[in-house]
Parts: structure tokens; C-alpha cells; sequence
């Protein structure tokens, strides 16, 4: 079946520790992307990647970081969570250039304490 | 990076058809309006893209004037099912997305 993974689904943490947030895909699409959600702010763009090693900020790339090392992963990492980081993060994915449609993951709420 | 607005909310009732307008006044030449469906707690699920003049597929139609500024979604004869957020979006060749704040569409029995 063709999809999106996000794990961990649900994650509570502290200040301050260290977390990475895996997406993976097996559609093998060019692009891909993180997004947050926050009430009343809507969907924002954190970061997106092209291709492998290719990645690029979105509108709100602070205290992110993103790798893309293969094509099906694109880790989000942050590398000391703050609490106006609790939100719902999506991962997406797309073909790329030819292709506007993006197939969203599940997403993960985090929580930081 | 063009940016879109949408009306913040809507009501429906359950058969009618629904038009949720979107304005995009600075679309580039290259770039593509594309809609989403959002339910809560789920991802954004693709409906509908279109460059210009008029789209139609299985769920929705998409109207685009001729000078691209704007673009309606139109949904068919709606029911409860279709309840959720709608979002409205314009792409760039750079592929960075904006997908501001959606129209929340409630369908009304």
C-alpha cells in the first residue's frame, strides 16, 4: 500500500531533549516536506527537500533541522525542544516538480513540557 | 511566494452544492492552484489542481478566470460526510507550499 509513515505518533517530552520524528514514504517520490499545525494558524511549512541531499526552508524552519540521506526518509529533528514547539507535524510527500499532489502522513502530536 | 485567502468558515445543507472562493492576486505565471481536504486529526487529502479555466473530477470541480487571481471550488450536492477544513493552495516551481488557515466547511442535515 502506498503511504506515509510518521513515527512516533504521540511523543510528551521535556526542554530541552533531544527528539527525531521519522517519515518515510514508498512511493518513491522527489519531494518531500514537514509541516506543523497549530490552531489558527493553520498548516505551515517547516522544511522540504527536492531530492537526496537537497533540502530547503519553508516559513518556519527555527529550531528545526532536516536531513535527507534517502530518497524514502526524511527525518525532523529538534535538537533542543521548546514548549511554542507543541504542535501536530505532518510529513508529505510528492513527485516532485510534475506533480503538485501531495500524500500527507498521519501525523505526530508532540508535546514539550 | 503567493499567498491565498479564504473565507474562515461556511455553512451548508446536506444536497446542495458548495462554492468556496479563493483569491491569490499575486500567482505567478508558473504556478498551480491546488485544493485540500483536511478532517480532524487526519493529514490534508488532495482534491483538485488545476492551472486554468476549468477542471472536473469525480469529487469536485475547480473555476479559474482568466486573469488567475482567483479560483472556486465547487462541491457537488454535499453531505455530512463532507464536513471539514478546505485549503486552498498556490505552488511555485521551488515547491514551497503555503497553506494558510482554510475555509471550515460544516454541512447542516
Amino acid at each position: 500500500e502506498a503511504q506515509v509513515t510518521q513515527n512516533p505518533r504521540y511523543l510528551i517530552t521535556v526542554t530541552g531533549k533531544k527528539l527525531t520524528v521519522t517519515c518515510s514514504q514508498n512511493m518513491n517520490h522527489e519531494y518531500m516536506s514537514w509541516y506543523r499545525q497549530d490552531p489558527g494558524l493553520g498548516l505551515r511549512q517547516i522544511y522540504y527537500s527536492m531530492n537526496v541531499e537537497v533540502t530547503d526552508k519553508g516559513d518556519v524552519p527555527e529550531g528545526y533541522k532536516v536531513s535527507r540521506k534517502e530518497k524514502r526518509n526524511f527525518p525532523l529533528i529538534l535538537e533542543s525542544p521548546s514548549p511554542n514547539q507543541t504542535s501536530l507535524y505532518f510529513c508529505a510527500s510528492s513527485l516532485g516538480l510534475s506533480s503538485y499532489e501531495q500524500y500527507f502522513g498521519p501525523g505526530t502530536r508532540l508535546t514539550v513540557t | 511566494l503567493a499567498k491565498t485567502t479564504q473565507p474562515i468558515s461556511m455553512d451548508s445543507y446536506e444536497g446542495q452544492e458548495v462554492n468556496i472562493t479563493c483569491s491569490h492576486n499575486n500567482i505567478a505565471t508558473n504556478d498551480y492552484i491546488t485544493w485540500y481536504q483536511q478532517f480532524p486529526s487526519q493529514g490534508p487529502r488532495f482534491i483538485i489542481q488545476g492551472y486554468k479555466t476549468k477542471v472536473t473530477n469525480e469529487v469536485a470541480s475547480l473555476f479559474i478566470p482568466a486573469d488567475r487571481k482567483s479560483s472556486t471550488l465547487s462541491l457537488p450536492r454535499v453531505s455530512l460526510s463532507d464536513t471539514a477544513v478546505y485549503y486552498c493552495l498556490v505552488g511555485d516551481m521551488l515547491n514551497q507550499f503555503y497553506f494558510g488557515t482554510g475555509t471550515s466547511l460544516t454541512v447542516i442535515p
